[in-house]
């Protein structure tokens, strides 16, 4: 399978703990995305990253949240002190760009249950 | 900041009729108008997507129109089948793809 991938699929937690989660976007993909989606809602953009340089980050993101692209390949999202409010479905996405005219390609998600 | 609604929350159709809904945008940056679908438990995927230099765009049962004058886009699925209930998502972006996501639709198809 070429697609996205992310790991752990699902991940439960006590509060206070830190949490990795891991994305391997398409291999020849430039761009790679971090999204966080509660029930019923649409995914909330966290950040994304051209390569290996990070050029957005939301401004609602809590400093707890930090991601790196170290090789401009795979993807981490690290979320230290969990909180209750940090349950969600993060989903990362990877596209080409500009060749690849918009479409992001999404993994299967990381579920954060935290307890 | 941008704001991004759909309308209605839920729709109910009847397997066989049209479904419509209805993205509003603010940005006027706003040049790329895509349409997501996730199926419960799946990942978002991509079904079709326009740009602002045209209004319409058709893929079989899909089809998108635009009316950047009046800030708004709307997916069609004409001839609806059970596999067409998921969840759709408009997410209105801008040159750079920096996509602002809806809440959603639940499209639910009634056999």
């Amino acid at each position: 399978d070429t697609g996205v991938s992310q790991d752990p699929r699902h991940k439960i937690t006590k509060r206070g703990q830190n949490v990795t989660f891991r994305c391997d976007p398409i291999s020849e993909h430039n761009r790679l995305y971090w999204y966080r989606q509660t029930l019923g809602q649409g995914p909330e953009f966290l950040t994304y990253f051209q390569n290996e340089a990070q050029l957005e980050k939301s401004r609602l993101l809590s400093d707890r949240f930090s991601a790196e692209r170290p090789k401009g390949s795979f993807s981490t999202l690290e979320i230290q002190r969990t909180e209750q409010g940090d349950s969600a479905m993060y989903l990362c996405a990877s596209s080409l760009e500009p060749h690849n005219t918009g479409e992001l390609f999404f993994g299967e998600g990381s579920r954060l249950t935290v307890l | 900041g941008e704001n991004v609604e759909q309308h209605p929350s839920t729709l109910s159709v009847q397997e066989g009729d049209s479904a419509v809904i209805k993205c509003t945008y603010s940005d006027s940056a706003s040049n790329y108008f895509p349409w997501y679908k996730q199926e419960l438990g799946k990942r978002p995927q991509l079904i079709i997507d326009i740009r602002s230099n045209v209004g319409e765009k058709k893929d079989q049962r899909i089809a998108v129109t635009l009316n950047k004058t009046a800030k708004h886009f709307s997916l069609h699925i004409t001839e609806t089948q059970p596999e067409d209930s998921a969840v759709y998502f408009c997410a209105p972006g801008d040159s750079n793809y920096q996509l602002i996501w809806g809440a959603g639709t639940k499209l639910i198809i009634k056999p």
